[in-house]
């Protein structure tokens, strides 16, 4: 198994409070993604990273921010938390060489966040 | 139009019979494709990846690829229950490191 980890793997948060979640890999790829999957959705792009301080949007960013100071942690934050972003979140890495030829992810286990 | 589609399922099959998964996809640019197996509760696992039109084998799994027709789809031989699960297709956005996820088909194999 690729080494990714997510924490925390539960979480439960109230509506308004800001909230952190941490990828942190050991395989020393370059690119890291954050997704959430929810029922009838699948799994949908929030932000990704392809190097360490340079990240970009996906589809559904609004209302999370990232940061990527090292190598092998992504952090994903939810500003104030809604219960529209209560889902399964999950970290994923590659080391996708070209633009526009994917490589492999590998997916962390996931993170559950319920908003109340 | 959704960029990569999947039909939900769920697609049941008796133990032993060969499982058919199909996704269609939207951008002709698109290089890379990717079979995910995901148990309930569980996250994504790779099957396989293609790259090329035609077939791609290993062991009781078969990914097609079809770039004229853009399509891809997966073939389990000798299902078996364990092979129960959500299957994802998810495909390269070109000029990007980013990809696109279908929804996912459920499979069901019936012992």
């Amino acid at each position: 198994d690729a080494g990714i980890t997510q924490s925390p793997r539960h979480k439960v948060t109230e509506t308004g409070t800001p909230v952190t979640l941490r990828c942190h890999q050991t395989e020393n790829h370059r690119y890291m993604y954050w997704y959430r999957q929810d029922p009838g959705h699948g799994l949908r792009l929030i932000h990704y990273s392809y190097g360490v301080k340079d990240t970009d949007k996906g589809e559904v960013s609004d209302g999370y921010s990232v940061s990527r100071s090292k190598t092998e942690d992504f952090l994903l934050t939810l500003e104030s938390a809604t219960s529209s972003q209560t889902s399964v979140y999950f970290c994923a890495i590659s080391d996708s060489g070209l633009a526009g030829v994917g490589e492999t992810q590998y997916f962390g286990p996931g993170t559950r966040l319920l908003v109340l | 139009q959704k960029e990569v589609e999947q039909n939900s399922g769920p697609l049941s099959v008796p133990e032993g019979a060969i499982a058919s998964l199909n996704c269609t996809y939207s951008d002709r640019g698109s290089q890379s494709f990717f079979w995910y197996r995901q148990y309930s509760g569980k996250s994504p696992e790779l099957i396989m990846f293609i790259y090329s039109n035609g077939d791609k084998e290993d062991g009781r799994f078969t990914a097609q690829l079809n770039k004229a027709s853009q399509y891809v789809s997966l073939l389990i031989r000798d299902s078996q229950p364990s092979d129960s699960a959500t299957y994802l297709c998810a495909v390269n956005q070109p000029g990007t490191y980013k990809y696109i996820f279908g929804t996912g088909t459920r499979l069901k194999v019936l012992a």
